[in-house]
């Protein structure tokens, strides 16, 4: 069964203290793996796809690395308006076409001036 | 371009009672997911259309929740009738679809519909 897990739940950062998230999976067969970012009150807004491991995405203060059985969301001097609920998710090869997707359960950040 | 549109943002019913929910995609999108997300958790899979087709509704209870795309445009997600558990944030989310190049398997969601059952 495809598994999605993410650490920390929550974390809390002053600005500009650096800081990794994790995602750690068990797929078979990866396809894609994504993260998103989710503020209070929305849906999910996409950030990032990763296809391959040793593959890296970056977007302003975000860096986004993969390896075979984890991801990592790397955030560079963090401000407050990129507090938000950061979610993974991995797309399976084969099943149901490839177009389903397993979400982990987010890391909450909160970024305090 | 308008993106995934959903109504009503936010409905409160006793327990029992039938809620309805709609879902119009972004235009073009043949795939169009319904999820549910508790609070703190990630979204869960409910039912994925491929045009008007069902494809995968295994994680849909389908005693009491049902949904259809009628056109394989605009989608409708009920349930009937609404436990307290139910109680959640309805997503639906849209995406290209197909498995050309273009496809990046990027999911566009919506704001969500928050369903509180008393």
């Amino acid at each position: 069964e495809d598994q999605v897990t993410q650490s920390p739940e929550a974390l809390r950062l002053q600005e500009g203290e650096s800081s990794s998230l994790n995602c750690s999976y068990t797929v078979s067969g990866l396809r894609g793996l994504f993260w998103y970012r989710q503020d209070p009150g929305k849906g999910p807004e996409f950030l990032f796809t990763l296809y391959s491991a040793g593959e890296e995405k970056e977007k302003e203060r975000l860096k986004a690395t993969l390896t075979k059985k984890e991801s990592f969301l790397h955030i560079t001097a963090p401000k407050p308006e990129d507090s938000a609920t950061y979610l993974c998710a991995v797309q399976a090869r084969g099943r149901s076409g490839g177009q389903n997707f397993v979400f982990g359960p987010g890391t909450r950040l909160s970024v305090l001036p | 371009e308008a993106g995934v549109v959903q109504s009503p943002r936010y409905k409160i019913i006793e327990k029992k009672q039938p809620v309805a929910f709609w879902c119009n995609p972004i235009s073009g999108h043949n795939t169009l997911y319904w999820y549910l997300q508790n609070l703190g958790q990630g979204p869960e899979l409910l039912i994925r259309y491929e045009n008007e087709e069902a494809v995968d509704d295994s994680q849909l209870p389908k005693d009491r929740f049902s949904a259809e795309r009628l056109k394989g445009v605009d989608s409708t997600l009920k349930i009937q009738p609404a436990e307290l558990g139910d109680s959640a944030v309805y997503l639906c989310a849209s995406s290209l679809g197909g498995r050309g190049p273009a496809n990046t398997g990027e999911l566009f969601f919506g704001e969500g519909s928050r369903l509180t059952v008393l």
